[in-house]
């Protein structure tokens, strides 16, 4: 059974520092692209960043320059660094199983997700 | 940028038929996603590649595709379908998710 446990959310201070974290179990985790995916109180679905299974990295231009995905196959575990936090990346933080299909991607297993609050 | 159109709620009888759109250039050329998620969960797949249905998935789901526009069809709606509807799809480099933002589905 493919599962994916998220931890590291909290409470941090605008312009501050988090270490989100995701383990993964039931599946090959080194032959799949992984993402993260944050959903703001009253608002949508946003993606966060995808990290391919060699390592490529791919992020939007809300948060590049600020986050940054990795993964340690050996421990299958992915990660994301976030770093001068807004407001604004107040969210529910999910990690993804990503799938490809003809230059498309897409998430067939979620996360049961971490909340992040950025507030002073 | 690449954006994605969906109408904020869309609102149903029990029973009836729900349609649910998603507007955008990017389309016509690649497929399209369909994300159910209720309050308090996290986000189920449950259409992809515009019209294939995941295991699981019950049949009364139902998407399709013509030029830009795709379409999420719930038949015979039932009261566990109230829930947040995202399209989904991939920019022209293949390599950037972009979603809609969101439907949520009234069942009355």
């Amino acid at each position: 059974e493919v599962q994916l446990v998220e931890s590291g959310g909290g409470l941090v201070q605008p312009g501050g520092s988090l270490r989100l974290s995701c383990a993964a179990s039931g599946f090959t985790f080194s032959s799949y692209d992984m993402h993260w995916v944050r959903r703001a109180t009253g608002k949508g679905l946003e993606w966060v960043s995808g990290i391919g299974s060699v390592g490529d990295t791919y992020y939007p231009g809300s948060v590049k320059g600020r986050f940054t995905i990795s993964r340690e196959n050996a421990r299958n575990s992915l990660y994301l660094q976030m770093n001068s936090l807004r407001a604004g990346d107040t969210a529910v933080y999910y990690c993804a199983r990503g799938l490809a299909a003809a230059d498309t991607l897409y998430f067939d297993y979620w996360g049961q997700g971490t909340l992040v609050t950025v507030s002073s | 940028s690449y954006e994605l159109t969906q109408p904020p709620s869309v609102s149903v009888s029990l029973g009836q038929m729900a349609r649910i759109t998603c507007s955008g250039e990017g389309l016509a050329k690649k497929y399209a996603y369909w994300y159910q998620q209720k309050p308090g969960q996290f986000p189920v797949l449950v259409i992809y590649k515009d019209s294939e249905r995941p295991s699981g998935i019950p049949e009364r789901f139902y998407g399709s595709s013509a030029g830009t526009i795709v379409t999420l069809t719930i038949s015979g709606v039932q009261a566990e379908d109230e829930a947040d509807y995202y399209c989904s799809s991939t920019d022209s480099s293949g390599t950037l998710v972009v979603f809609g933002g969101g439907t949520k589905l009234t069942v009355l």
